[in-house]
Formats: structure tokens, C-alpha cells, sequence
């Protein structure tokens, strides 16, 4: 069945930092992938998507590469701030849209000032 | 921006009784999710709803829960008779189409805790 493996969290960083919050899936067929984010006491929002080999998506400075070669879609961002403290969860779907999401754990992700 | 709207934010049970947790979905939308997240484990598929039935659940979705929408604006999950097991956070979400250009709304959830 499909799965997503996503990095342990919590994760902490500074302001400023670099950061990749590593994500891998295991599907069937041509999964569309997703991260989604949860900031304190809101729902989960989608941050950015790819639904194909080499897409890349991105949002608010966020990044992700679908990697169909190595079945990943890494989460970046090349400088955080403080208010991009929340929840990251990656997920994908394979019945070519946003029905049954398969998520991962969530990574707990905070910056310091 | 529109938003789903799940009450109550938290739901202390004692096993054995039954639940009800509330949603009220983006007015326009058609389709209806729910889902859960154990403490410290994955984000998991309960349910789907679409045009008063349910389109696909899981398998955790026994005869135990059940869904229904009762009016034009709620969505609810029941759990007949809860489990210390069925201790999660409970998220609805909703959409107004499906297909891979569409955005899924959730809820911020219900926590519920089962004693």
C-alpha cells in the first residue's frame, strides 16, 4: 500500500537557517505529492504541491521537487523566520487528486529569533 | 478565506459512551472528509462523503463510527461507543471538486480523549 516516511521531528533552528525536512513515499502508479502545514491552533493548510515526475512546487519561499527517481519530495526553504513555526506534514494522493491523502507522521518544526 | 469550522476544540469521554464531533464544511463544497492522527503517528484516512453517502472509508472506519450530514451546513462523525483507542484528533475537511487541481480545506481539529 502507500506510505509516507517523513523526517523525526521536532526540528529547531535560528532565523535565517536553512531548511530541509526530508520526505519519501512508497505508491503505486503516478502519486500527486503534497506538504501540507498546521500553525498553532489553525487546520492544516496545503503549502505547495507537484503532481508529476520533476515538478517542482513552491509557496511563501517554500520549495519542493517531486523526484520520481528517488521517490522523494524534500521540503525546503533557503532562510526561515520565526513565524514559519508550525507542523509540516507530507502526504501524497494516487487517485489523481486530493481524495483518501496518505500522510506522514508531521515534523514539529520551530525557530528561534 | 473561507474556513471549516470543527467544534468542539476538545472532547473529554468516558469509554463506552458515544461521541459526536461537529463540522461545518466551506458552504459551497460538495465533498466531505474526515480524518484522524493518533498522538505521535500518521494523519489517517477515516472516511469520504459525497452526495449523502459515503464514497470510500478505511478500514478503521467500522461500525462504530458513522457520518451524516443532518442539515445543509453540518457534517458530523459519531462514535457509538468509544474505545480508549479512539483517543485522537479528529479533522474534518472539504472540498468543492476533486481532481489534482483542487485544495482540500481542513479543520483544526477535535482533540478527543477518551478516559
Amino acid at each position: 500500500g502507500n506510505s509516507v516516511t517523513q523526517m523525526e521531528g521536532p526540528v529547531t533552528l535560528s532565523e535565517e537557517a536553512f531548511l530541509t525536512i526530508n520526505c519519501t513515499y512508497t505508491a503505486t502508479g503516478y502519486p500527486s505529492l503534497f506538504w501540507y502545514v498546521q500553525y498553532p491552533g489553525e487546520g492544516l493548510q496545503l503549502l505547495l504541491k507537484a503532481t508529476k515526475a520533476d515538478d517542482k512546487g513552491s509557496n511563501k519561499g517554500f520549495e519542493a521537487t517531486y523526484r520520481k527517481e528517488t521517490t522523494s519530495f524534500h521540503l525546503e526553504k533557503g532562510s526561515v523566520q520565526v513565524s514559519d513555526s508550525a507542523v509540516y506534514f507530507c502526504a501524497l494522493s494516487d487517485l489523481g487528486g486530493n481524495e483518501k491523502l496518505t500522510f506522514g507522521t508531521g515534523t514539529r518544526l520551530t525557530i528561534i529569533p | 478565506e473561507p474556513e471549516v469550522t470543527q467544534t468542539p476544540s476538545h472532547q473529554v469521554t468516558q469509554m463506552g459512551q458515544e461521541v459526536i464531533l461537529r463540522c461545518v464544511p466551506i458552504s459551497n463544497h460538495l465533498y466531505f472528509y474526515w480524518y484522524r492522527q493518533i498522538l505521535g503517528q500518521k494523519v489517517e484516512f477515516l472516511v469520504s462523503f459525497y452526495n449523502n453517502e459515503i464514497s470510500e472509508k478505511s478500514e478503521i472506519f467500522d461500525d462504530q463510527f458513522s457520518v451524516e450530514r443532518p442539515d445543509g451546513s453540518n457534517f458530523t462523525l459519531k462514535i457509538r461507543s468509544t474505545k480508549l483507542e479512539d483517543s485522537a484528533m479528529y479533522f474534518c475537511a472539504s472540498s468543492s471538486t476533486r481532481g489534482r487541481s483542487e485544495k482540500l480545506f481542513f479543520g483544526s481539529g477535535t482533540q478527543l480523549s477518551v478516559l
